[in-house]
């Protein structure tokens, strides 16, 4: 139990244009969903915290008019890269929190790995 | 704020040999701690975790003790197996509940 699943795995766009990746939570309600980017050997930095059905909250540094995050339902959260730039290239990484508040236990999607040429 | 550190890697051993990974922390309150593991391709995995003082987590094999009084989380496993390959990563949870990730550590096991 407690998959889950992120869409696509990969993908390369050219710069100026935008990618949507989604997060899903395939067997639990999540009502906090995570958004997280990996550069190549260092750590997650947390981007974003969503919950469903009320806007994102965006650590500091990250542009939220660039990382549009949409968290539709207890199951689906969207992390949308508008207006990619070579730089965004990186490893996104979503993860979800289980409704059941005993835990807190965030489950972790596979990644995508997004590369603006 | 909060943070982790954990040694740099990689960690090469062979097959059977003992495997320690440290990890240390600076948090304000009183954190839970987390060793997660990421396999080639796949996702983040929680090893194990703790959430008080004196705690130990463990699974499969792998072990780790939340001492208080020295800051630390270290990941200890007594026979390493090549399929523990992965690179591992040392968290807390902060007040919000939101993880604080260490850099990662790569394990390298060889047959």
């Amino acid at each position: 139990g407690a998959v889950v699943s992120q869409h696509p795995s990969w993908v390369i766009c050219k710069s100026g244009t935008s990618v949507k990746i989604e997060c899903r939570s395939l067997d639990f309600q999540a009502t906090t969903m995570f958004w997280y980017r990996q550069f190549p050997k260092q750590s997650l930095m947390l981007m974003a915290t969503s919950n469903e059905g009320s806007k994102a909250t965006y650590e500091q540094g990250v542009e939220k008019d660039k990382f549009l995050i949409n968290h539709a339902s207890l199951t689906l959260s969207t992390l949308t890269v508008t207006s990619a730039h070579p730089e965004d290239s990186s490893f996104y990484i979503c993860s979800a929190r289980s409704s059941d508040r005993a835990t807190y236990e965030q489950y972790f999607g596979p990644g995508t790995r997004l590369t603006v040429t | 704020g909060d943070s982790v550190t954990q040694m740099e890697g990689p960690v090469t051993l062979s097959e059977e040999a003992f495997l320690t990974i440290n990890c240390t922390y600076t948090a304000t309150g009183y954190p839970s701690l987390f060793w997660y593991v990421q396999y080639p391709g796949e996702g983040l995995q929680l090893l194990l975790k703790a959430t008080k003082a004196d705690d130990k987590g463990s699974n499969k094999g792998f072990e780790a003790t939340y001492r208080k009084e020295t800051t630390s989380f270290h990941l200890e496993k007594g026979s390493v197996q090549v399929s523990d390959s992965a690179v591992y990563f040392c968290a807390l949870s902060d007040p919000a509940q939101k993880l604080v990730f260490g850099t990662g550590t790569r394990l390298l096991v060889s047959p």
